[in-house]
């Protein structure tokens, strides 16, 4: 079934420790995404990348990275976790970056503890 | 960052009608979507709105004037399974900045 895979479902994670979210896509989308959503406040853009090669931050970046080595993949890593970083973490993709049209097909999400 | 207001929450009854309003403050405006998500899923699109004026979609209506910053969803003939979040995106500089989501309850 095509779609986006985000891997964990569900993790607890100690502070302090490395933690890289997986996302993968079989759309040949060009453009990804990482969003994390959090209560009242909605979803906000953490980085993004519009073709492979290519990353940019989003409105929250800070104590995120984000690699694009093909077109399929784009992991989140949290080098050192923080409980400010448990949240629900979203991938999406589209095919349309640059385009006003850009309606994103987005994972099941990745529910992250940081304790 | 971009600024998007929607209501918090909303109730109706299965059978009714219910318009979720969107205003929006950006730069570099290049369109405004719809997004329905249920409780513990991802989002799904609804709608997209580029050009001022009303989009028809089945029961779901989105509409868009772009000199007001406003725009509706409109889900009529509700049922059930409507009961959800709609979350309302401004594509800005061709990224999407999402408002904080507004919870739809149907009840019977």
């Amino acid at each position: 079934i095509a779609g986006i895979t985000q891997a964990p479902t569900s993790q607890i994670l100690a502070a302090g420790r490395r933690m890289t979210l997986r996302c993968t896509q079989d759309m040949r989308h060009n453009a990804m995404y990482w969003y994390r959503q959090d209560l009242g406040l909605g979803l906000r853009l953490i980085h993004y990348s519009n073709t492979a090669g290519t990353t940019g931050k989003g409105e929250v970046p800070d104590g995120y990275s984000v690699s694009r080595a093909n077109t399929d993949d784009f992991p989140l890593t949290l080098a050192s976790a923080v409980p400010s970083q448990t949240s629900v973490y979203f991938c999406a993709s589209s095919d349309r970056a640059g385009s006003g049209a850009n309606v994103l097909t987005f994972g099941a999400g990745s529910r992250l503890t940081v304790l | 960052g971009q600024n998007i207001d929607q209501p918090t929450e909303m109730t109706a009854t299965e059978g009714a009608i219910v318009q979720i309003n969107c205003t929006y403050q950006t730069s570099g405006f290049n369109g405004l979507f719809w997004y329905q998500q249920h409780a513990g899923e991802a989002p799904t699109f609804l709608s997209y709105n580029v050009l001022d004026g009303l989009e028809e979609k089945g029961r779901f209506s989105s509409f868009l004037s772009r000199s007001k910053g406003y725009s509706y969803l409109l889900l009529k003939e509700l049922q059930m399974k409507d009961s959800a979040s709609y979350l309302c995106a401004v594509n800005h500089d061709y990224k999407l900045s999402f408002g904080a989501g507004t919870t739809v309850t149907v009840r019977a």
